[in-house]
């Protein structure tokens, strides 16, 4: 159980474009969402956490504006990065929230890799 | 903010061997996580910890959450050839809407046949 999936897995896109990542809770419904951003050989850095039918709140020193997320239901939670630019490139994860009485272990995806040119 | 020291950065072992690696806090966590990604891939869970003083167990796999609640190590005894991989402790505080995790900077294991 605790499976979540994200799509695309690989992404080139040209710089100025816009590119959609989907995150999906396959086996369970996940309150809160997050999506976090991993450099090569760095640790994961949140980005932001997203819960559904609510605005995402934004970690500091991240653009609002250039990373939308929208989480639609309990189950998909969308990262959309706007207008990409080189800089962007990275590896974008996702985790979903799987509350208990205790605490709320997250579940993490695959991985995006996002390559801007 | 909360920091996590995570060491050691990276360790060299030969298979068989056991290995320990272990996350300080500046300050306390109400869970301990540790976390394994292999390269192109998002970490999986291996232990969670909820109390101060937990010692649990997955296979080879052992983990403590510290007494104070600022630091916890994990333990893995007989490595194989795919334990290799990077290794995550993170801190989590629950309340409210706020389950965020903390990540430590990892620790990259390679084990040697």
């Amino acid at each position: 159980g605790a499976v979540v999936s994200q799509h695309p897995s690989r992404v080139i896109c040209k710089s100025g474009t816009s590119v959609k990542i989907e995150c999906r809770s396959l086996d369970f419904q996940a309150t809160t969402m997050f999506w976090y951003r991993q450099f090569p050989k760095k640790s994961l850095m949140l980005m932001a956490t997203s819960n559904e039918g609510s605005k995402a709140t934004y970690e500091q020193g991240v653009e609002k504006d250039k990373f939308l997320i929208n989480h639609a239901s309990l189950t998909l939670s969308t990262l959309t990065v706007t207008s990409a630019h080189p800089e962007d490139s990275s590896f974008y994860i996702c985790s979903a929230g799987a509350g208990t009485t205790i605490s709320e272990t997250q579940y993490f995806g695959p991985g995006t890799r996002l390559l801007v040119l | 903010g909360q920091q996590l020291n995570q060491s050691p950065q990276s360790m060299f072992i030969q298979e068989g061997e056991d290995v320990s690696m272990n996350c300080t806090s500046s300050s306390i966590f109400n869970t301990w996580l540790w976390y394994k990604q292999d390269p192109g891939e998002g970490p999986v869970l291996l232990i969670a910890l909820y109390k101060a003083g937990e010692l649990t167990s997955n296979g080879r796999l052992t983990a403590q959450f510290g007494i104070t609640r600022k630091d916890s190590f994990l333990n893995i005894s007989a490595s194989i050839p795919s334990d290799v991989g990077i290794y995550f402790c993170a801190g989590q505080n629950s309340g409210g809407s706020n389950y965020k995790l903390t990540f430590g900077k990892g620790t990259l294991l390679t084990v040697n046949p």
